[in-house]
């Protein structure tokens, strides 16, 4: 899907369980974004990343972690600790710079808890 | 940070009527204010864009137009058609390789 991939696009999560979920690009992009969007609802950011091993909380980080060992990679988990997890996820990626550049999002993942 | 408000928050137009939709921003240091559409269950995808340099800017039937001065920036449809019909967010870029998002708006072609 234009260079960035999520996956998987539907999952299921019980109640007390861990799930990550995948955000690849082959974009060369520096910068890479975690949304939750709920029905109706905005973009709301949780987590995002300007460079390799490098990430900063976003408005609604609690419950959820990251990591961004590699430049093409930046997985999100949603842990036991959010408490209303179901939720539409988007992952997005873009170049960096002063001058502002516009974000390349991925499908997206929805995930359910069951 | 950034704040960016959208009106309408729903928008319904007869198909061949133009939609018109307005994004205010607060930082005046914001130089990059790119639109996005999403239909349903989909992912957004960038439609226009326009950077601070510049006031107005056309792709085919759509248009953005960026009034520095008053802080706000609107998109325009013209001629809209059944598959216009879908979500719009208006972004403002504030630094830090970060977009601010409005809350979208809900755009019906009614054909």
């Amino acid at each position: 899907d234009g260079g960035i991939t999520q996956s998987p696009k539907y999952l299921f999560r019980k109640e007390g369980q861990n799930v990550t979920l995948s955000c690849e690009q082959n974009l060369n992009h520096d910068a890479m974004y975690w949304y939750r969007q709920d029905p109706g609802q905005g973009l709301r950011l949780i987590y995002y990343s300007q460079i390799v091993n490098d990430f900063q909380k976003g408005d609604i980080a609690e419950g959820y972690s990251v990591s961004r060992e590699k430049k093409e990679s930046f997985p999100l988990t949603v842990t036991s600790a959010q408490k209303n997890p179901t939720a539409f996820y988007l992952c997005a990626s873009s170049r960096t710079g002063d001058i502002g550049y516009g974000y390349t999002f991925g499908s997206g993942t929805r995930l359910t808890v069951v | 940070g950034e704040n960016v408000e959208q009106h309408p928050s729903t928008l319904s137009v007869q198909e061949g009527d133009s939609a018109v939709i307005k994004c205010t921003y607060s930082d005046s240091a914001s130089n990059y204010f790119p639109w996005y559409k999403q239909e349903l269950g989909k992912r957004p995808q960038l439609i226009i864009d326009i950077r601070s340099n510049v006031g107005e800017k056309k792709d085919q039937r759509i248009a953005v137009t960026l009034n520095k001065t008053a802080k706000h920036f609107s998109l325009h449809i013209t001629e809209t058609q059944p598959e216009d019909s879908a979500v719009y967010f208006c972004a403002a870029f504030y630094g830090n390789n970060r977009l601010a998002f409005g809350k979208g708006n809900q755009v019906v072609v009614i054909p």
